[in-house]
């Protein structure tokens, strides 16, 4: 069955950096597009990064633009984000959520149990 | 960017019928997906592509899409359906809905 655990959460100050890991079992990870969605205590969903199952086409939300890098290695099957820069706003769970197709505009069927990151001086 | 809005909260009576909006412009035109969020969990796909359910959702949620509102219906509402239920769409990026917190009572 599917599964997708994430890891490398953690207490970081603020223009640190961390990098989250999703890995990913029970399916053909290089033909699915994979996104992170990140969910502040207390608030709603918030989309973070998306990349296509090629791994070529990638997308991020404005507010993490230029300081945040999605990146998957297909022989791992796992997926990354790198946060770099980060402020308090970025406090969040972290979810790595799998694509329900290669297409460019799938639904979201399996999502991990999340990853908090805290950023605190 | 798109604005998807969700009331932030709906009462309803076990055995009673719950209707959750998510209006946008012209999201008639967009496919609309609606996720659950039970406290301390990871949200769980309930309803894609305006109206599908994915296999092991029950019958009772049902969906629809047209002109600017997405409604998301939840028939003899029970218990374990006490959660919060984000509406999804693509624009030119993916946009969630606020949530509305489904309150059993």
């Amino acid at each position: 069955h599917v599964q997708l655990v994430e890891s490398g959460g953690g207490v970081v100050q603020p223009g640190g950096s961390l990098r989250l890991s999703c890995e990913a079992s029970g399916f053909s990870f290089s033909d699915y597009g994979m996104s992170w969605v990140r969910q502040a205590r207390g608030k709603g969903l918030e989309w973070v990064a998306l990349i296509r199952n090629d791994g070529k086409n990638k997308e991020y939300a404005d507010p993490v633009k230029g300081r945040f890098t999605i990146s998957r290695d297909k022989s791992k099957k796992t997926l990354f984000l790198q946060l770099n820069s980060l402020k308090a706003d970025d406090t969040a769970v972290y979810f790595c959520a799998k694509g329900s197709s290669s297409g460019l505009y799938p639904h979201y069927d399996y999502w991990g149990q999340g990853t908090l990151v805290t950023v605190t001086p | 960017s798109y604005v998807l809005t969700q009331p932030p909260s709906v009462s309803v009576a076990p055995g009673q019928t719950a209707k959750i909006t998510c209006g946008g412009i012209k999201i008639g035109d967009k496919s609309v997906n609606w996720y659950q969020q039970k406290p301390g969990q990871a949200p769980l796909l309930v309803v894609f592509d305006d109206s599908d359910r994915p296999s092991g959702v029950p019958e009772r949620l049902s969906a629809s899409n047209s002109a600017n509102r997405a409604t998301l219906t939840i028939s003899r509402v029970e218990p374990g359906d006490e959660a919060d239920y984000y509406c999804q769409v693509w624009d030119s990026d993916l946009v969630f809905g606020g949530g509305t917190k489904l309150t059993v009572l």
